[in-house]
Order: C-alpha cells, then sequence, then structure tokens
C-alpha cells in the first residue's frame, strides 16, 4: 500500500534555481529513501535517511527528515538539465524490507 | 555495479495470452521485487521472494503469479493477459531481509501493452 505521497505533484524551474519537494507519511519507518527516474527507466537510488537523523547530504542533495510531523524534503541545489526527472520517495516500516513508494514528484528543468 | 536486467523493453501481447517477464540480478541478493508503475499511482507491490521458492504476495497479486527458482533469476507471469494489466513493470532487488538497510536496486523496466 502506498505510504509516501509527494508534494507537488510537479515543479518546473530553471536551470540553476533550487529545487524543493516534500514527502509524508503515515506509519513508524526505519528508514526513508528517495529515487529518481528518467523517463521511461528504472529507478535509481539517490539517498536514505534513517529515523534516528535529521539531515543528510549527497553532492548537491540534501534531504531532510521530521519524525514527529512524519514528513521529509529533498533539495536539489543549483538544479541542471539532467536533473529532469521523477523523484519518489520510499518508506519502510520498522522490521520490514518492502518499501512503499508514494506517487513521485516530476521535476523539469528548463535551460 | 549492481546490475538487474529484464528480458524485454517492449512487449506487445494480446488478451488472454500467458505472458513470461525475466528479471535477473548479479549481486547475489536475497530478496527480489516485481512492482507495476502506472501514472499517477507510483510503483506498486506485486510479489516479492527473500529466498530461492519462496515467495510473498505485494499489493496487487491478482492476475499473476512469481517462480523462483534461482536465487539470480525471478519470474513474473500473467496467467491470462488482460488490458488492464497494460502497464510499466519494474523489477527490483536488495540485500539479506532485516539488514536494516535495504536500498533497491531497479531494472530498466518492462513497457508491456496488452491489446
Amino acid at each position: 500500500s502506498q505510504q509516501g505521497e509527494e508534494d507537488p505533484q510537479a515543479l518546473s524551474i530553471q536551470e540553476g534555481e533550487n529545487a524543493t519537494m516534500n514527502c509524508s507519511y503515515k506509519t513508524s519507518i526505519n528508514n526513508l529513501q528517495w529515487y529518481r527516474q528518467n523517463s521511461g527507466r528504472g529507478l535509481v537510488h539517490l539517498i536514505l535517511i534513517r529515523s534516528n537523523e535529521r539531515e543528510k547530504h549527497s553532492g548537491r542533495l540534501r534531504v531532510t527528515l521530521d519524525t514527529s510531523k512524519k514528513s521529509s524534503s529533498l533539495l536539489i541545489t543549483a538544479s541542471r538539465a539532467a536533473d529532469t526527472a521523477s523523484y519518489f520517495c520510499a518508506t519502510d516500516n520498522k522490521g520490514d524490507y518492502k518499501l512503499s513508494f508514494g506517487a513521485g514528484t516530476t521535476v523539469t528543468v528548463r535551460a | 555495479d549492481v546490475k538487474v536486467t529484464q528480458s524485454s523493453r517492449y512487449l506487445v501481447k494480446r488478451t488472454g495470452e500467458k505472458v513470461f517477464l525475466e528479471c535477473v540480478q548479479d549481486m547475489d541478493h536475497e530478496n527480489m521485487f516485481w512492482y507495476r508503475q502506472d501514472p499517477g499511482l507510483g510503483l506498486r507491490l506485486i510479489y516479492f521472494s527473500y529466498d530461492v521458492k519462496m515467495k510473498e504476495k505485494g499489493d496487487i497479486p491478482e492476475g499473476y503469479s512469481v517462480s523462483r527458482e534461482k536465487k539470480e533469476r525471478f519470474s513474473l507471469i500473467l496467467e491470462s493477459a488482460s488490458t488492464n494489466q497494460t502497464s510499466m513493470y519494474l523489477c527490483a532487488s536488495s540485500l539479506l531481509r532485516g539488514a536494516g538497510v535495504n536500498e533497491q536496486f531497479f531494472g530498466p523496466g518492462t513497457r508491456l501493452t496488452v491489446l
């Protein structure tokens, strides 16, 4: 069942701008992950944040996690055309190894 | 690097046909998963397997079955394809259960059209 829900559904920005998308979930989690999907392809793992972490960085990506609000955000700084993709958050319930994916945020970076 | 391959990128079948989608991973992962992806619905889990010959239903198993005879191979079977099974099918694998870190590695997907 879908647990994560991304917001907004779609985002269009100019190259060089930052892109922020949010994910909300319903039940307690072990960790939260973000994935990217380029058009018509499989998903690629971007970053994982554990439930006891509040912020994590990877290159131009910054992820925050607020377990009290059951929400996470993904920030892409200094966006590039190659960042055009759909972004999905995925959560796993404690003790489980399955992931529940949201419907995704589609990001378009305009040159 | 982990590689997950799927037998076809595009597939067109007729209603009522039996369809086999194959997935192979080369990193000795215990867990394997089949998802379908439809616009606005995200990824929905069909079946998963945590060991050879073991399988568990996901959220939408109706109309599908799976087979895992070897650790590296996980097959999705549509016993009698129907038009509502037209979708993108994604296979994924991950490390052993209970590892606490369960990043999934995805194949490129199979876009199935049932006419």
